[in-house]
Order: C-alpha cells, then structure tokens, then sequence
C-alpha cells in the first residue's frame, strides 16, 4: 500500500529565503508526482506534475525534483513571499504494475507561513 | 477554457439525514470524474471515481454513494449521515486518456455533521 509522507508538517520563514519542501513515498512504481498548492478553505491548485521518466520540472520560483528510485521528491520555492503561503500536497499516481493501484494517493501537507 | 463548480459552499447537517453534494465540470466533454474527502488531520482520500455516465467505482466502503447522471455531472450522496461524515468533500476532474494526466480541482463542499 502506498504511503506519502509530507515533512515538515508545517513551516515558517522570512521573505525572501528560499526553501524546500519533502515528499516521500513507500512504493517507488509510480506513473508521476504532482504538486498542488491549497489555501485556506479552498480546492487545490496544481503546480507541478512530473512524469515518472523525469527528474525535475519548473514553473517560475518553484523547481520540483524526483528520485524515484529513493522514494523522494523537493519542491524547491525560490525568493518566497507572502502570496506563497498555503499549504503544499504532494501526490504520486501508482502505475498499476505489481499489483499496486493506479488512483492517486496524497500526503497530509505542508503548511508554509511566509512573514513579511 | 474548463471550470468546475461545487455546490453548495457549505452544509450543516444532523446525523442521519440525507446528503446530496453536486459537481459539474463546463467546457469539456468525457472528462474522468473524482470525489475526494480531506478531514481534519487526514490527507485526501479517494472517495469515487469515474469514467463515464453511469460508471462509478468505489475505493472506500462506506455509507456514501456516488452517481454519475450526465457527462459532465457528479453527485455525492447519503441517505444517513454520520459524524465521521464531517470534512471538505473536493469533486475533480481529468481528461480521459490513455495515461494519466493532472487532475483539477473545484472549491469544494465544506460538511459539518452535528
């Protein structure tokens, strides 16, 4: 059974640090990884999605890894500002071999406070 | 471009009483269908999902139900609710394919059972 762990479970910075968030997996065969910001009482926003073959993707201030082999993803958050606090969800999708499902499971979250 | 919409916002219910939770996705035809419940100290967890009218799987036994009336429609329901019920049910959405692909998601349905 696939198993995501989110750490920290919460974080809080100054403005303009940079920062790393972790997601960690039990089952390595998975079809991707994403990421998805959520504010306060609201759905979730995707960030990022990498597929299983890659090792990061980029979008702005915000760089996501994958080591699939180790379990292991970041989400690296360059220059932060006050907009960027939310909490973060990391998710992976199994690929269905092994006898693993394919639905997306999802870790408890992130919450970054960035200060001003 | 595509939009999602849940409704309603917000619900109150007593413990046994009916639930019907709706989701409709515009500017998209066949979309994968998803409801998701995240309750306090818990991550999401796939409650149904499903890939065409009628087509529903279920991934948690539980005393909720789903249905999937038209293409572009997902209804959560229950006929008793009970306490455990409580939390944020999202609905989501994804282009059917042959590969999986981001899932979006609406606002959300936030549930007290009292």
């Amino acid at each position: 059974k696939q198993e995501v762990t989110q750490i920290p479970a919460a974080l809080s910075v100054p403005e303009g640090e940079n920062l790393v968030l972790n997601c960690s997996f039990t089952d390595s065969a998975i079809y991707n990884l994403q990421w998805f910001r959520q504010d306060p009482g609201k759905g979730l926003t995707s960030l990022l999605l990498i597929q299983s073959s890659q090792r990061e993707q980029t979008s702005g201030r915000l760089n996501a890894s994958l080591d699939k082999s180790s379990g292991r993803s970041t989400l690296y958050i360059a220059a932060s500002q006050p907009g960027d606090s939310a909490t973060y969800l990391c998710a992976v999708r199994g690929d269905g071999t092994q006898g693993g499902s394919e639905k997306l499971v999802f870790g408890k979250g992130t919450k970054l406070t960035v200060n001003p | 471009s595509q939009t999602i919409h849940q409704w309603p916002a917000t619900l109150v219910q007593p413990v046994g009483s009916p639930l019907s939770l709706e989701c409709t996705v515009e500017g998209t035809s066949n979309p994968n269908l998803y409801w998701y419940r995240q309750a306090a100290g818990r991550g999401l967890q796939l409650l149904f999902y499903s890939v065409g009218i009628g087509q529903i799987s279920s991934e948690v036994p539980q005393n909720l139900s789903a249905s999937r009336p038209q293409d572009r429609q997902f209804i959560l329901s229950s006929k008793k609710l009970l306490l455990s019920d409580s939390g944020f049910y999202l609905c989501a959405w994804s282009v059917a394919s042959w590969f999986p692909n981001t899932q979006y998601f609406g606002p959300g349905t936030r549930l007290t059972v009292l």
